[in-house]
């Protein structure tokens, strides 16, 4: 089955700064990549995805790239800011036995931490 | 919209005694359910699918149950809990197909 690293597990950075997780997935037949934010004591919220026919996508000052190739995908936070404090999930999907339906693989979540 | 609501937000259970945790999805028919739990400083773990009423998968051999007794419904149960199953304890769901899903707000189990 898939498998998704995440690195690192904890970041802090200054306010202004920018922020970069990466993911790596295992199962090549994974086509889309979601990328979540957990508050504290929340469920994770969807910010941002990309599916494999795209190499980057951008929403404002969030950004991530996807290396199919290679097997990796990263997010990119930039001028960040201390409500970006958060835990964040990177997910790559794979199929569920049944036709049309899938299953979101998550990496074990990295705590950014933005320094006022 | 569609929005799923997750019950109740927090538990204190003792060893050994039964669990019931409830999910419902209003807004959209026929969708996917996930059990998701989250250990703490773990990701998330898959524990059950659901792509129709009557049908679930287990994708790890637990202490858990589930059940699906209507279409937007979905139901986290054990019949003895242990101290292991104390957790984060997230519902979700998608429209099938490649694409999001969307998460309740959790439950955080504490088995005493």
């Amino acid at each position: 089955g898939e498998n998704v690293e995440q690195h690192p597990s904890t970041l802090s950075v200054q306010e202004g700064d920018s922020a970069v997780i990466k993911c790596t997935y295992s199962d090549s037949a994974s086509n889309y990549f979601p990328w979540y934010k957990q508050e504290l004591g929340k469920g994770p919220q969807l910010i941002i995805d990309i599916r494999s026919n795209v190499g980057e996508k951008k929403d404002q000052r969030i950004a991530v790239t996807l290396n199919k190739t290679a097997k990796h995908f990263s997010l990119h936070i930039t001028e960040t800011q201390p409500e970006d404090s958060a835990v964040y999930f990177c997910a790559a999907s794979s199929p569920l036995p049944w036709a049309g339906s899938y299953q979101l693989t998550f990496g074990k979540g990295t705590k950014l931490s933005v320094i006022p | 919209s569609q929005t799923i609501h997750q019950w109740p937000a927090t538990l204190v259970q003792p060893v050994g005694s039964p669990l019931s945790l409830e999910c419902t999805v209003e807004g959209t028919s026929n969708p996917n359910l996930y059990w998701y739990r989250q250990a703490a400083g773990r990701g998330l773990q898959l524990l059950f699918y659901s792509v129709g009423i009557g049908q679930i998968s287990s994708e790890v051999p637990q202490n858990l149950s589930a059940s699906r007794p209507q279409d937007r419904q979905f139901i986290l149960s054990s019949k003895k809990l242990l101290l292991s199953d104390s957790g984060f304890y997230l519902c979700a769901w998608s429209v099938g197909g490649d694409t999001e899903a969307f998460f309740g707000q959790g439950t955080r189990l504490t088995v005493v």
